[in-house]
């Protein structure tokens, strides 16, 4: 399997429920990052791991939880979700974070989530 | 903070017509610039992106983007567009400011433009 994978692509979660998202990238990258797409917004960065590393949380509610195991596997835990979280969370990875601006990032599909 | 305007959220046209979708950015910074495209039910794929050096930029299936730094613009732009191009498409930006190390990696999206191609 080649690129940036995603699982599930569909989850519908209850408001008091535990699920967490996969992300894994067979491109070699030391990058990686999450961003949640909602209707009618711009795309917004959550969260940047660079070597497992996480450099960037972007005002992130503690009900998202992410780990990074290792440089080809992203996980983002959910908890506690409200209805307002229901989006599109998409994960992306980049060759090399050093001067990583220039680096083109890689997309998965995404995950839909509805939370009820 | 860099900002990015897509100054149209939908574009219909007819099969074979030319196709322009604006971005325009704001920066007291240098940017790189970026086009991405999203199929339904997909994630983001790189049409294009400017560095440096030519302004004009070819990118996949056709698409071109030129670079105008007085106008802060990066205008995507196909001479004859196909059904197939029927799609969402992004412009982002990312600075290379004097700050390097705390937005290593950032993009900046504008809201996307919705591409409807009619036969």
């Amino acid at each position: 399997e080649t690129g940036v994978t995603q699982t599930p692509r569909h989850l519908v979660m209850g408001m008091t429920n535990k699920k967490s998202l996969k992300c894994e990238q067979h491109l070699g990258h030391n990058a990686m990052y999450w961003y949640k797409q909602s209707a009618k917004k711009p795309l917004e960065l959550m969260f940047v791991y660079n070597f497992k590393e996480q450099t960037e949380n972007n005002s992130v509610p503690s009900r998202f939880s992410p780990e990074c195991p290792n440089s080809s596997h992203l996980f983002l835990h959910l908890h506690t979700l409200q209805p307002e979280d229901s989006a599109l969370y998409l994960c992306a990875s980049s060759q090399d974070p050093v001067g990583g601006r220039t680096d083109t990032q890689y997309f998965g599909p995404g995950t839909r989530l509805t939370v009820l | 903070a860099q900002s990015v305007t897509q100054l149209d959220s939908q574009v219909p046209v007819f099969e074979e017509a030319p196709v322009e979708l604006r971005c325009n950015y704001s920066s007291s910074v240098s940017v790189y610039l970026f086009w991405y495209v999203q199929y339904p039910n997909q994630g983001l794929q790189l049409l294009l992106k400017y560095l440096s050096g030519s302004t004009l930029v070819k990118g996949i299936n056709g698409f071109e983007a030129e670079f105008n730094k007085s106008q802060t613009s990066f205008h995507l732009r196909k001479p004859s567009v196909h059904i197939s191009d029927t799609a969402e498409y992004f412009c982002a930006v990312s600075d290379f400011g004097a700050d390097r190390g705390s937005t290593l990696g950032r993009l900046y999206f504008g809201r996307g433009t919705q591409l409807t191609v009619w036969p």
